[in-house]
């Protein structure tokens, strides 16, 4: 059983546009919503993160859009540029103080594209 | 800082032989994860670890084994190694903050032949 669903698996985007990834979940334990990125043959490494008390959160160019009664969020990279081509992974978790600590679930990952 | 760091980078077996991937964290993390990665499943927790001496299954367990004699360290073997553990293999590490920051390894790729 998938917990976490991620959609597009792959996106190509020209330089300066928007990039969009989706994600939605089924675990409604789940209470923590970070993103990854990761570069070929590297490690992947936190970019951003959420926690359901709020709708949104940005980050210079990078923003969470979250919707807990639909249990999805999205990650929006705002003026997309070819450095920002990577995979893109989204994950949730129950946190520690839900009593949480089993690491976490993540999508199947975004293969990005910044076209320049 | 070294942060979280694999040894090997890169390995090759042949199917029955055994191994150990070795994890080292210098930030002091209670919590250490081993993850495996293959394409277009995304990461899968394999076992973790909330601290020393302690260890713990996670979703894809069976045909692992890990160890947790050091803070520092968390240890992945292969006892038996099967095609179907070829993979990419990434060690995690947190602090058991309430919302658990993980810091991720540079990989180590296995190949079973």
């Amino acid at each position: 059983q998938q917990q976490v669903k991620q959609s597009p698996q792959s996106l190509i985007v020209q330089k300066g546009g928007i990039s969009i990834i989706n994600c939605a979940y089924e675990n409604t334990a789940f209470d923590y919503f970070p993103w990854y990125q990761q570069f070929p043959g590297k490690g992947p490494a936190l970019l951003i993160a959420i926690r359901p008390d709020v709708s949104e959160k940005k980050e210079g160019r990078f923003t969470i859009s979250f919707n807990k009664s639909a249990k999805q969020f999205s990650l929006h990279i705002m003026d997309s540029q070819p450095g920002d081509s990577a995979t893109y992974f989204c994950a949730a978790a129950v946190s520690l103080s839900g009593g949480g600590a089993d690491g976490l679930t993540f999508g199947k990952g975004t293969h990005l594209i910044i076209q320049p | 800082n070294a942060g979280v760091t694999q040894t090997p980078k890169f390995r090759v077996l042949k199917t029955g032989q055994s191994m150990t991937l070795l994890c080292a964290q210098d930030m002091n993390h209670e919590y250490m994860y081993w993850y495996r990665q293959d394409p277009g499943m995304g990461l899968r927790l394999i076992h973790y670890s909330v601290g020393e001496g302690t260890t713990a299954k996670g979703e894809v367990p069976d045909g692992y084994n890990v160890s947790r004699l050091k803070k520092q360290n968390f240890l992945l073997g292969l006892e038996s190694a099967a095609p179907s553990q070829t993979s990419v293999y990434f060690c995690a590490s947190s602090r058991p903050t309430p919302y658990n920051e993980q810091f991720f390894g540079p990989g180590t790729r296995l190949t079973v032949l």
